[in-house]
């Protein structure tokens, strides 16, 4: 069974830092990894997806990587900002496609 | 541009109720699906189909129904409410395997 592992679980940093959020999944045999946020109250807002052949994708201050053989992908956000509070969370999708596993989330707080 | 729309948004029932929720799509996606969120474990896939008239049990199925009578909508009922049913309901939809989903902002349902 895949399990996902988010670490840490919260995060406070003041703005401007550079930061890194972890993921790690028990079973390589993915199809995807989906990188989500989201908002209180609200639904999950997609991020980033790497395709299992990929080893990372950028999106303006965001870049995500997958060591798929390791289980592992990081989310690294830079020069952070108030409105990058949120809880992210991420997600795999099994190589069947039928299915995709969360972690329970990283909660992150930017200070101004 | 609506993108997945959730009804209701929030809604409270007694032990033995029955209730539909419902989710719309306008992006003409083959794929939708009905996760649930509760503190500390995660979304959930409860159903998914992969196509007008489909379904398929998830992770947690049991105590709900579903149907997909049409490519946009994808009903979720409960036939018989449980307290352990209360949760966040997020309903969502992609095109394809390989592509991001997109989520609802969610029914908070409360079982009493």
């Amino acid at each position: 069974k895949q399990e996902v592992t988010q670490i840490p679980a919260a995060l406070s940093v003041p703005e401007g830092e550079n930061l890194v959020l972890n993921c790690s999944f028990t079973d390589s045999a993915i199809y995807n990894l989906q990188w989500f946020r989201q908002d209180p109250g609200k639904g999950l807002t997609s991020l980033l997806l790497i395709q299992s052949s990929q080893r990372e994708q950028t999106s303006g201050r965001l870049n995500a990587s997958l060591d798929k053989s390791s289980g592992r992908s990081t989310l690294y956000i830079a020069a952070s900002q108030p409105g990058d509070s949120a809880t992210y969370l991420c997600a795999v999708l099994r190589s069947s496609g039928d299915k995709l596993t969360f972690g329970t989330g990283t909660r992150l707080a930017v200070r101004p | 541009n609506a993108g997945v729309t959730q009804t209701p948004k929030f809604r409270v029932l007694k032990t033995g109720q029955s209730m539909t929720l419902l989710c719309a799509q306008d992006m003409n996606h083959e794929y939708m699906y009905w996760y649930r969120q509760d503190p500390g474990m995660g979304l959930r896939l409860i159903h998914y189909s992969v196509g007008e008239g489909t379904t398929a049990k998830g992770e947690v199925p049991d105590g709900y129904n579903v149907s997909r009578l049409k490519k946009q909508n994808f009903l979720l009922g409960l036939e018989s409410a449980a307290p352990s049913q209360t949760s966040v309901y997020f309903c969502a939809s992609t095109d394809r395997i390989n592509q991001p989903q997109h989520f609802g902002d969610g029914t908070r349902l409360s079982i009493l």
